[in-house]
């Protein structure tokens, strides 16, 4: 059972267009981490939100905590080539139980 | 540089040798994760470690796989026998403590090939 179901699995769009990736589940999150994985690399991480209705933006990366805290948005506009990667989201539970991720969104963006 | 290390990078081993894979958290990090991921998957959490005590290892298979931060020196998650689906990446994360949000600072893997 994967705790978090992140979609579409695969996107591929053009250069300029804009897109949205979700992470959801049935469980309430203390919070919530966005990552970025390139090929051969480890996850970097982009954002946490902690507070339901969040909303933060990191350039052209807008992330955004659901109001019951069991789902989160990355919306990136104007996206470009070098936003191609791994987008994984990951909640924590409760204290410092680990981290649990989702199996990703695969992102290309073609020139 | 002062993040998480690890090493080695790659590593190639016949069926029923050992693998060790070794991480050395960001300086003033005391919170060491090691978790796996296949191709095409997500990152499947193994073992939470603090110096010297395993706090969480319900993601770790109970034969075969140890892990261990002792009071001086680098993580180590050692694999014993392994078998060919044992290949994939591993990872260590780092994180400073209770303080924290559950952020986690990554290092860049350990590739493991079971020929």
């Amino acid at each position: 059972t994967q705790l978090l179901e992140q979609s579409p699995q695969f996107l591929s769009i053009q250069e300029g267009e804009n897109l949205t990736v979700y992470c959801n589940s049935s469980s309430v999150f203390s919070s919530l981490q966005w990552y970025r994985q390139e090929p051969g690399e480890g996850p970097v991480l982009l954002v946490t939100v902690v507070t339901g209705g969040e909303v933060k933006k990191l350039k052209r990366l807008t992330f955004q905590f659901g109001d019951a805290r069991k789902d989160s948005s990355l919306h990136i506009t104007a996206a470009q080539p070098g936003d191609t990667g791994l987008y994984l989201c990951a909640g924590g539970l409760r204290g410092n139980t680990p981290l649990v991720f989702g199996k990703g969104t695969r992102l290309s963006v073609i020139a | 540089n002062a993040g998480v290390m690890q090493n080695p990078r790659h590593l190639v081993r016949r069926r029923g040798q050992e693998a060790r894979l070794r991480c050395s958290p960001m300086k003033g990090h005391s919170h060491v994760y090691w978790y796996r991921q296949l191709p095409e998957e997500g990152l499947k959490f193994m073992v939470y470690l603090q110096k010297e005590n395993i706090i969480d290892e319900s993601g770790m298979p109970k034969e075969r796989f140890s892990a261990e931060f002792p009071k001086e020196g680098p993580s180590i998650l050692r694999i014993q026998q392994v078998v060919r689906g044992d290949s994939a990446a591993y990872f260590c994360a780092s994180s400073p403590g209770r303080e924290n949000t559950g952020e986690l600072f990554f290092g860049e893997g350990s590739r493991l090939t079971v020929l």
